[in-house]
């Protein structure tokens, strides 16, 4: 089975510079990975996914990377803007299409 | 073009009731997931519908059994209904279950259980 840690619950960034959110996972079997944004009241919209074929997957001002050897990838946003306040999920696709989520990070841009 | 629906949006319930939650997948996909999101967790994959029949689940008691009807509209029901299965139930749709064609997220359905 997959485990998927996001151990930053929050993060608080000013306005233009870049936020950067961390997603650790236990198991490489798995190498398909996406981030999922959440405003409140809404479902999860999906923002961007990597495979392990690439290190990195840009669209626009989101990049993600992948570090295999340490299991860990990070979402980058820059430059970040007040609507980008929101809940940030990091989910791995396991067989059959199921999605394992982390715990979600909570990120605030101040303007 | 609708993106996925849910109904109802809030719904409170008793323990030892039963609730029945429903999804209609945005036009054109045919696959219907349902997670569970608890307060403060990430959502937790439930099952998976394609063609009218259960072909994942996660691990979730019998209590949680859904349906997808021919129009691929699901539904799911929790029996015996525990304050633990307080939460918000999230559908995703598909075309096809293969997340690569885009998993689409409807707003949830918010269940207290008193």
């Amino acid at each position: 089975d997959q485990q998927v840690k996001q151990n930053s619950p929050s993060l608080s960034v000013q306005e233009g510079r870049i936020s950067i959110l961390n997603c650790d996972y236990t198991n490489s079997m798995f190498d398909y990975f996406l981030w999922y944004k959440k405003y409140p009241a809404e479902g999860p919209t999906f923002l961007i996914s990597i495979s392990s074929i690439k290190d990195k997957n840009e669209d626009g001002r989101f990049t993600v990377f992948l570090n295999k050897s340490a299991k860990h990838l990070s979402l980058h946003i820059v430059p970040s803007q007040p609507g980008d306040s929101a809940v940030y999920f990091c989910a791995s696709m396991e067989y059959g299409n199921k999605l394992v989520f982390g715990a979600g990070t909570i990120l605030r841009v101040k303007s | 073009d609708a993106g996925v629906t849910q109904s109802p949006t809030h719904l409170i319930k008793t323990r030892g009731q039963q609730v029945t939650l429903r999804c209609s997948p945005k036009s054109g996909h045919d696959t219907v997931s349902w997670y569970q999101q608890a307060l403060g967790q990430g959502p937790q994959f439930i099952f998976q519908y394609y063609e009218e029949e259960e072909r994942q689940r996660g691990n979730f008691p019998d209590r949680f059994s859904g349906h997808q009807f021919p129009n691929y509209s699901s539904e799911l029901n929790v029996n015996a209904l525990l304050l633990g299965d307080s939460a918000l139930y999230l559908c995703a749709s598909s075309f096809g279950p293969d997340v690569d064609y885009g998993y689409t997220f409807g707003s949830g359905t918010r269940l207290t259980v008193v």
